[in-house]
C-alpha cells in the first residue's frame, strides 16, 4: 500500500542497548523527518533529510543517529538507550514538488519504552 | 524562529457547542500555518493549512481557521461539536531554516461531553 510505514509499532528495550527504528515511505518524497512526541512537550524534531545522503540534526538529536541511503528509507537508531529515550517516535515526509508549502505526511508511530 | 503557541492544555465542550482551540504564531517571516489532530494510538493527521491564499482556511470534518496577521493568531473553530472530534489538536508552523519541518504547539485535548 502507499504510505509511510514505521516498524517496530511497539518496542520495549533495556538501558545500553542498541536500537533501530524503521521508516519507509512509498511517495518518492524528498524531505523526510523523525520527530519524539512526548507529554507537555507536543512534537520535537530530531533529524530530518533533503534527499538521500543529506541529513541534519534537528532540535534534540542527542543520543539518535539517523542514515539516508535510499530516497524510501529513513532509518533513526538510538545507539545506547536511555530511560529519557522513552516516546513515541513518528516519521513524516514532505512533497516538495511546486513549492514548500506542503504538508507533513505522518506514520502511525513507533512506541518505544526503555527500562 | 518559528514557534506557535497553544492557550489551554485542555479544553472540554459539549456536543453541539462551538469548538474554539487557540493558536498564536511567532515568526519572522510570512508563515505558513497548520493544524493536525491525533486520535489515540495513531498519527498526525491534517486538518486545514495556511499558505497565504485565502485567510478563512476550511479544512475536513467541518473545521475552519481563520488567520489574523494582526494578531498574530490562527485559531481552529467549529460551528458545533461531535463526539468523534475528541482527539489532541496540534498547530504548526513552517520553518524554513530545517528543511521546512514543522515545528508544533505542544496540543490541546478535546473533550467533548454528552
Amino acid at each position: 500500500d502507499a504510505g509511510i510505514t514505521q516498524s517496530p509499532r511497539y518496542k520495549i528495550t533495556e538501558t545500553g542497548r542498541q536500537v533501530t527504528l524503521m521508516c519507509h515511505q512509498t511517495w518518492s518524497h524528498s524531505y523526510m523527518f523523525w520527530y519524539r512526541q512526548d507529554l507537555g512537550h507536543g512534537l520535537r524534531l530530531i533529524y530530518y533529510s533533503a534527499a538521500a545522503d543529506i541529513t541534519d540534526k534537528g532540535e534534540v538529536p542527542d543520543g539518535y543517529v539517523v542514515s539516508r541511503s535510499k530516497t524510501e528509507n529513513f532509518p533513526l537508531t538510538l545507539e545506547s538507550a536511555t530511560r529519557s529515550q522513552t516516546s513515541v517516535y513518528f516519521c513524516a515526509s514532505r512533497d516538495t514538488s511546486g513549492n514548500n508549502t506542503g504538508e507533513l505526511f505522518f506514520g502511525e508511530g513507533s512506541r518505544l519504552t526503555v527500562l | 524562529a518559528q514557534s506557535v503557541t497553544q492557550l489551554g492544555s485542555h479544553v472540554s465542550v459539549s456536543e453541539g457547542a462551538l469548538v474554539l482551540l487557540r493558536c498564536n504564531y511567532s515568526s519572522s517571516v510570512p508563515p505558513y500555518l497548520f493544524w493536525y489532530v491525533q486520535y489515540p494510538n495513531q498519527g498526525l493527521q491534517l486538518l486545514l493549512k495556511y499558505t497565504s491564499a485565502a485567510t478563512l482556511v476550511k479544512g475536513i470534518n467541518g473545521f475552519e481557521a481563520e488567520f489574523k496577521k494582526s494578531e498574530t493568531s490562527f485559531h481552529l473553530t467549529k460551528p458545533s461539536a461531535h463526539m468523534s472530534d475528541a482527539a489532541e489538536y496540534f498547530c504548526a508552523v513552517s520553518d524554513p531554516g530545517s528543511g521546512y519541518a514543522l515545528n508544533f504547539g505542544k496540543g490541546t485535548s478535546l473533550l467533548v461531553t454528552p
